[in-house]
């Protein structure tokens, strides 16, 4: 089966710079990669996705790269704020309906005020 | 904007016991997802539910667990006799269709004594 893994573990930045969350998937069948943001206690919610037809997208400061031949994609977070700090996941899904998603093991994000 | 809602948030039970998780997807939803996520670690999915039958299952749904939507509305996740290595946080998630966002509930969190 699929397997996702996400690196780093704790990212730790300064307010305003920038932060990078990588994964990379092991089944090139693979082709919906969403993000989820999970807030302590808190259900996780979606806060971008990629389809393997498109290798970028971007949303205000928050993109998402896609590299399908190395399998790995990539959540860039821009002008970071405190509220941004939470546990960042990635997913990847066959993308059909009944597929269920497999997530990462979760980036802890820190926001340095 | 709608969610989708589970109940109870929290629960205790003897280890041996049965227990249901109810979740109520969005309403024109028709894929239902279960997922659980022990403390500190990833989401990992459970079964997806489509049509009134089980699309796809992990190797962790065994036959101590079962789903089913029991009306229009509700889907429920039944632990026939809980173990201590069920306690975790466990996440309802339904979504419109193929490649569509999957949107989780805020969980319940089931401890095993």
């Amino acid at each position: 089966g699929e397997n996702v893994e996400q690196h780093p573990s704790t990212l730790s930045v300064q307010e305003g710079d920038s932060a990078v969350i990588k994964c990379t998937y092991s089944d090139s069948a693979s082709n919906y990669f969403p993000w989820y943001k999970q807030e302590l206690g808190k259900r996780p919610q979606l806060i971008i996705d990629i389809r393997s037809n498109v290798g970028e997208k971007k949303d205000q400061r928050i993109a998402v790269t896609l590299n399908k031949t190395a399998k790995h994609f990539s959540l860039h977070i821009t002008e970071t704020q405190p509220e941004d700090s939470a546990v960042y996941f990635c997913a990847a899904s066959l993308g059909g309906g009944a597929d269920g998603l497999t997530f990462g093991k979760g980036t802890h994000l820190i926001i340095q005020p | 904007e709608p969610e989708v809602t589970q109940t109870p948030s929290h629960q205790v039970t003897q280890m041996g016991q049965e227990v249901i998780l109810r979740c109520v997807p969005i309403s024109n939803h028709l894929y239902f997802y279960w997922y659980r996520q022990i403390l500190g670690q990833k989401v990992e999915f459970l079964v997806s539910f489509y049509n009134n039958e089980i699309s796809e299952k992990s190797e962790i749904f065994d036959d101590q667990f079962s789903v089913e939507r029991p009306d229009g509305s509700n889907f429920t996740l039944k632990i026939r006799s809980t173990k201590l290595e069920d306690s975790a946080m466990y996440f309802c998630a339904s979504s419109a269709g193929q490649s569509q966002t999957q949107y989780f509930g805020p969980g319940t969190r089931l401890l095993v004594l």
